[in-house]
């Protein structure tokens, strides 16, 4: 199983609360990403990072932001939390071999629900 | 822009038999990657199977294979034998070669096994 945890697993909280969501990998992966996921859906890619300093919004417009001051977290801030935000979050990273198939590792997720 | 398709949302198998699952694409490019991940119920997400385009052989993990009909853009999962552990929402994703970090994920079958 791959190592990237991302905490809290569950979490619910009220609208307008500051929210940060936290993914870590011990695997030294370069590439890191965000997706939001919601039941039964497809994932949708809303942010990415290619390393240390390096952010990217994916397909999906998202109100949250990330950061990536180390390479192995990978952070994601709600600054208002609202009920469309309500979903599962989930993280993954890959290695950098420059093939393109390498795999993403999961994180477990964070189920957010905003009330 | 890529799209993934699995046209069917729920397939049950009984224990110990063959099951396939659908995939079909949309894209415009001729070197990409293709992936099957299994997602659990409440676990992380992990790769079951991996086909680069250029490849004419089907993938092979143990009991899981591919039929990759590149012309008809099929992509298909073949779990044999098929056991318990295997009750999963598959996901059938899509990696474009040309360095985007995108992978584009079909909205998922639920695969049930009837013991």
């Amino acid at each position: 199983e791959a190592d990237i945890y991302q905490t809290p697993r569950y979490l619910v909280i009220g609208t307008g609360k500051k929210i940060t969501l936290e993914c870590s990998q011990t695997m030294g992966h370069d590439k890191m990403y965000w997706y939001q996921q919601d039941p039964g859906m497809e994932l949708h890619l809303i942010h990415y990072s290619y390393g240390v300093n390096s952010t990217e919004k994916g397909d999906l417009s998202s109100e949250s932001t990330v950061s990536r001051i180390r390479t192995e977290h990978f952070p994601l801030t709600l600054e208002s939390a609202r009920p469309s935000h309500t979903s599962q979050y989930l993280c993954a990273s890959s290695e950098s071999t420059g093939t393109g198939n390498e795999p993403q590792h999961f994180g477990d997720g964070t189920r957010l629900s905003i009330l | 822009a890529q799209t993934v398709t699995q046209s069917q949302p729920e397939m049950s198998v009984q224990e110990a038999e063959t099951v396939t699952l659908s995939c079909t694409y949309d894209t415009s490019e001729s070197d990409y990657y293709l992936f099957w991940y299994k997602q659990p119920p409440s676990r992380q997400m992990i790769l079951v199977i991996r086909q680069e385009a250029y490849k004419q052989q089907n993938a092979t993990e143990n009991r899981f294979s591919v039929n990759f009909q590149k012309a008809a853009k099929s992509f298909s999962l073949k779990i044999s034998d098929s056991q318990l552990g295997d009750a999963a929402m598959y996901f059938c994703a899509y990696r474009s070669a040309g360095g985007n970090e995108k992978l584009t994920f079909g909205t998922g079958t639920r695969l049930t096994i009837i013991p």
